[in-house]
């Protein structure tokens, strides 16, 4: 177990829609990053928040977007949901905007 | 921006032999190297890390070498056992002012036959 909590395990949700994917950092650490991983494209880094502060930008589209509390956990939201959306989303946490990552257990987003 | 390749894309390997999964990154810039290992279910964890000023790494069956003149990187498994079948990702990330971006390989499946 790395310390770091998703929720929920699986969603699966119908086109247009929105949903939230929730994360908990490991107990002390300050950055929060998101990846997707769908079979066509591997592992993505979407985006890194620093103690609130959003730190690093990937290829997130417009239509994701995300945001750190000031109790840490973080949130991605997804609107307007596409087909190819689904995905498997990780979240990832670590004690400095530096060190070394640790990878939740994801969720599994399907969009039909 | 990096650019990171893994090969091969599945690796299968009879329980006991030795199983070697090499990667290249395109940004010189680049000092950090992590390996991570997915479990079907799971998150990907870190297995074993290396950075630039250190050319080779063991723990324990694993070990990680680094050639940052050619740029490129490997994971050598030695007396492969059934637990070690799963998907291992490279990646690599460069010490920057601000962020903090692992850029990943396309994974190995690797599959142990007992």
């Amino acid at each position: 177990d790395s310390g770091v909590t998703q929720t929920p395990k699986h969603l699966i949700t119908a086109t247009g829609q929105r949903v939230t994917l929730r994360c908990s950092p490991r107990s002390g650490d300050l950055s929060v990053y998101w990846y997707q991983q769908s079979l066509d494209q591997g592992l993505q880094f979407l985006i890194q928040y620093y103690n609130g502060e959003e730190r690093a930008k990937g290829n997130i589209l417009e239509r994701f977007s995300a945001q750190q509390f000031p109790d840490l956990h973080s949130e991605l939201n997804l609107s307007s949901l596409e087909l190819g959306d689904s995905a498997l989303y990780f979240c990832a946490s670590s004690v400095s905007a530096e060190n070394i990552q640790y990878f939740g257990a994801g969720t599994r987003l399907s969009v039909l | 921006g990096e650019n990171v390749e893994q090969h091969p894309s599945t690796l299968s390997v009879q329980e006991g032999d030795s199983a070697v999964i090499k990667c290249t990154y395109s940004d010189s810039a680049s000092n950090y190297f992590p390996w991570y290992k997915q479990e079907l279910g799971k998150g990907p964890q870190l297995i074993i890390d290396i950075r630039s000023n250190v050319g080779e790494k063991k723990d324990q069956r694993i070990a990680v070498t680094l050639n940052k003149t050619a740029k490129h990187f490997s994971l050598h498994i030695t007396e492969t056992q059934p637990e070690d079948s799963a998907v291992y990702f490279c990646a690599a990330k460069a010490i920057k002012a601000a962020g903090n971006k692992l850029t990943f390989g396309g994974g190995t499946r690797v599959l142990v036959k007992p």
